[in-house]
């Protein structure tokens, strides 16, 4: 159990363009759940935390005008690039928290991004 | 704040030798968590163990152990004869607080198993 999918798994937009990206839990419900970002051979960057019906809470340095967070179920949130750019091209990775264990977090295959 | 430093950005080592990557953290929390992650190259982050704060004791899976050093604040990762699908870049983090709600991730560092 605890499988979590991330939709598409490679996208490549013109510059410009606005790109969404699916995270779902797969066979349980999630609390939470987390966007982080990742350039090529660096760590992972937490972007935003983000609870089923309620408004995300960004990191500090992450537009949240630019990057769009919805979590409109406890199975499903999203992540939309707007107006993306070629500095916004990286991996991005969900991770969904089942249950309040402490740090149960299970991650996302990730998406790459590739901005033109 | 919370800081977790790899210090080994990349480590060779030829198959069946024994691996130990480094792990220290900073945090002022009296309550964390501690984890080790693997990112295969296919990119999906692989959990490999938690720990919290109160638990020193030192842990083996197979091939895998893991040594928790409060007075250190180091948490080592050691993977005995290597295999070359330990090839990967490994992830120590921490989660400050009694929630455990962020990860703080280390750099990572890149283990090349030669065969």
């Amino acid at each position: 159990g605890a499988v979590v999918s991330q939709h598409p798994s490679w996208v490549i937009c013109k510059s410009g363009t606005s790109v969404k990206i699916e995270c779902r839990s797969l066979d349980f419900q999630a609390t939470t759940m987390f966007w982080y970002r990742q350039f090529p051979k660096q760590s992972l960057m937490l972007m935003a935390t983000s609870n089923e019906g309620s408004k995300a809470t960004y990191e500090q340095g992450v537009e949240k005008d630019k990057f769009l967070i919805n979590h409109a179920s406890l199975t499903l949130s999203t992540l939309t690039v707007t107006s993306a750019h070629p500095e916004d091209s990286s991996f991005y990775i969900c991770s969904a928290r089942r249950g309040q264990a402490p740090g149960e977090q299970y991650f996302g295959p990730g998406t790459r991004l590739t901005v033109t | 704040a919370q800081k977790v430093t790899q210090a080994q950005t990349e480590i060779s080592v030829v198959e069946k030798e024994d691996v130990t990557l480094d792990c220290v953290y900073e945090t002022r929390d009296t309550t964390y968590y501690l984890f080790w992650y693997k990112q295969p190259p296919s990119g999906e982050l692989v959990f490999l163990i938690r720990r919290n704060s109160f638990d020193e004791q030192n842990e083996i899976s197979g091939r895998y152990s893991w040594n928790f050093q409060k007075s250190t604040s180091s948490f080592n990762f050691t993977i005995t004869a290597s295999q070359v699908v330990d090839s990967a870049v490994y992830f120590c983090a921490l989660s400050p607080g009694a929630g455990a709600n962020n990860l703080f991730f280390g750099t990572g560092t890149r283990l090349t198993v030669i065969p």
